[in-house]
């Protein structure tokens, strides 16, 4: 099955704790985002990487880092987790424009 | 940075009847995409339509490039249609708008 897949579905923890998700694409695509999904419903970028390469970096916390061993993964760790961490956070790939999503691992901190 | 405004943010609709979701940018870009939310929070890609008109079924986007807008048209909607729709657009990376919360009654 070609898609993009995401672990765990789901995530609670404390806060000061470390947290990692997962990403992985079968679609061979070169390029892969993390996207936040905050209370409010919107969704924004946080970081892209085109074959292991950080190529945008938006305004997020030095908290957050994204993780890459190859194009086909792209992990996302949390050090340290705050309350306003909560939220669902999506993974896509793409080769072109059209990007394809996970099914988002939605993390609560209690 | 790319800013993008959809609308309406909710609609209420009768089984059968049609909607219309707009979706406008602030600037240029190259990709644009049409998603259904699930529930549980996955999307699910209607479109992907930088430009003209696509059509898959019962649902039809619009992108008209010049003017920074796309919509999309679901006809004779049904109970399964509601949900949250989702626009986005740009060039190196996807802006979403807010979403439109769409319930569809009997």
């Amino acid at each position: 099955e070609t898609a993009v897949f995401q672990t765990p579905n789901y995530h609670v923890t404390q806060v000061g704790n470390e947290v990692s998700f997962n990403c992985k694409q079968t679609l061979g695509h070169d390029t892969m985002y993390w996207y936040k999904q905050d209370s409010k419903k919107l969704l924004k970028i946080m970081f892209s990487y085109n074959n292991k390469q950080l190529i945008v970096n938006e305004t997020v916390p030095r908290r957050f880092s994204p993780q890459s061993s190859d194009k086909a993964h792209l992990n996302l760790r949390i050090k340290s987790v705050e309350p306003e961490d909560s939220a669902v956070y999506l993974c896509a790939s793409s080769s072109a424009w059209e990007q394809y999503f996970g099914p988002g691992t939605r993390l609560t901190v209690l | 940075g790319q800013q993008v405004q959809q609308s309406p943010a909710s609609l209420v609709l009768q089984e059968g009847e049609n909607a219309e979701l707009q979706c406008n940018f602030s600037t240029s870009l190259n990709s644009m995409q049409w998603f259904y939310q699930r529930p549980e929070g996955s999307l699910v890609s209607l479109f992907y339509n930088p430009s003209g008109t696509k059509q898959s079924g019962r649902l039809t986007s619009t992108t008209v490039i010049k003017e920074r807008r796309s919509s999309l048209h679901i006809s004779s909607s049904q109970i399964t249609d509601s949900g949250t729709y989702l626009c986005a657009g740009g060039n190196n990376k996807l802006t979403f708008g807010q979403g439109t919360v769409l319930s569809v009654i009997p």
